[in-house]
């Protein structure tokens, strides 16, 4: 199993500014994933992130909105720039070689002014 | 990846036994069915998979027919912590760069 931590774990912030958040696992792991959860809503997979190359993003996710940075095995970031009220979500992040072993992090809430 | 469709919600009592059934009817011959629990402010956490027949675990029991083509998820017994989201999930063990795609998932609210 893994152990995930994210920071922060909840923040207010106003339309216009961006946040970081950041993703640490007690291993380490080949592959990274950020996901957003909107209120209410399922999980949508964003970008996964791999150490030494640069993230790969699902349709409807772009770099300059979501950039993501992934220094080492155990640790990446992501950034969510120029935020709108429509960015206020749960970001959650996770790890795992397979579908019946994703580990993931408590999240961090966000909300947009 | 399968679609899958699911019940919204679900309401029950402590102490009875909650099932939830998911269909999948493409699913393809590789597919392994998944289900994730996410409670309240946590991430999702894996519960149990299979890939026919029954399976069952210290949490849960994983029903799967012959055609694969649904399955139901049973919860025994369950306790108000079993109040949660429960998520279905189709696709291969070792899925496209092991990306997890979620479903709309079944909201079960366990009352006292």
């Amino acid at each position: 199993s893994a152990v995930i931590s994210q920071k922060p774990s909840r923040d207010i912030c106003q339309r216009g500014t961006s946040l970081t958040i950041q993703c640490q696992v007690d291993s380490q792991v080949t592959m990274m994933f950020w996901y957003r959860q909107q209120p209410g809503q399922s999980l949508t997979l964003i970008a996964t992130a791999n150490q030494g190359s640069e993230a790969t993003y699902e349709s409807g996710f772009v770099i300059d909105k979501f950039p993501i940075s992934r220094p080492n095995l155990t640790f990446s970031t992501l950034t969510v720039s120029n935020m709108s009220p429509e960015d206020s979500s749960i970001y959650l992040c996770s790890v795992g070689e397979g579908t019946d072993t994703q580990y993931f992090g408590p999240g961090t809430r966000l909300t947009v002014l | 990846l399968a679609k899958t469709t699911q019940p919204i919600s679900m309401d029950s009592y402590e102490g009875q036994e909650v099932n939830i059934t998911c269909s999948h009817n493409n699913i393809a011959t590789n597919d392994y069915i998944t289900w994730y629990q996410q409670f309240p402010s946590q991430g999702p956490r894996f519960i149990i998979q299979g890939y026919k027949t029954k399976v069952t675990n210290e949490v849960a029991s994983l029903f799967i027919p012959a055609d694969r083509k649904s399955s139901t998820l049973s919860l025994p017994r369950v306790s108000l912590s079993d109040t949660a989201v429960y998520y279905c999930l189709v696709g291969p063990v070792k899925a496209a760069g092991n990306k997890l795609t979620f479903g709309g998932g079944t909201r079960v609210l366990v009352k006292p």
